[in-house]
């Protein structure tokens, strides 16, 4: 069936430092990726997204790539600050409205002061 | 972006009642929600997908009759947990796509569930 592979599923890095969270996704159909940011206790907040028409795309310290060919996407955080620590979920989906999206597992990031 | 009432966000109940749980679109009408569900340090697990008017679709493996929803209008979407029990507290999160064909799919901030 559809799936999401999230790696790491833990990440520690130092303040000032970057951050890369990787995802493939094993549906050729999905068009659309986003990425959220869980807090404890909360719920899921979308922190950037891409479309399949888009190989990059950026958003101050927040960046996502996309590789259609090789089914994979990326998060990249730069000039980690402690507050970025959090749970972070990619997902793949298609562009319907009742289509589901099929979600990572998840990557616990750690931001050290 | 566009908000996602849910609603309560904490609830302990005794073992054999039911709970539900609301999730309103604010600022916006959703034909479709999602309910999820997600044990401790794991992920999102897709409980059912609600649809305006008509009846819930349901996960493999989601028993129907135990976790009712009910998607009466474009801003409302409920999920009742009937006769709850003990392994049925955790917590749930409901979402809602901004537009029949847009991507972005907004969560509510979630409902924990204990069930004494």
């Amino acid at each position: 069936g559809e799936n999401v592979e999230q790696h790491p599923s833990t990440l520690s890095v130092q303040e000032g430092d970057s951050a890369v969270i990787k995802c493939t996704y094993s549906d050729s159909a999905s068009n659309y990726f986003p990425w959220y940011k869980q807090e404890l206790g909360k719920g899921p907040q979308l922190i950037i997204d891409i479309r399949s028409n888009v190989g990059e795309k950026k958003d101050q310290r927040i960046a996502v790539t996309l590789n259609k060919t090789a089914k994979h996407f990326s998060l990249h955080i730069t000039e980690t600050q402690p507050e970025d620590s959090a749970v972070y979920f990619c997902a793949a989906s298609r562009s319907s409205g009742t289509y589901k999206y099929i979600f990572g597992t998840g990557t616990r990031l750690k931001v050290l002061a | 972006g566009a908000v996602v009432s849910q609603h309560p966000s904490r609830v302990i109940c005794k073992s054999g009642t039911s709970v539900k749980i609301e999730c309103r679109s604010l600022d916006f009408q959703a034909t479709t929600m999602f309910w999820y569900r997600q044990f401790p340090k794991k992920s999102l697990m897709l409980m059912a997908t609600s649809n305006e008017g008509s009846k819930a679709t349901y996960e493999q493996g989601v028993e129907k009759d135990k976790f009712l929803i009910n998607h009466a209008s474009l801003t409302l979407s409920t999920l009742t947990v009937t006769s709850a029990h003990p392994e049925d507290s955790s917590f749930y999160i409901c979402s809602a796509r901004a537009g029949l064909y847009s991507g972005e799919l907004f969560f509510g901030e979630g409902s924990r569930l204990t069930v004494l």
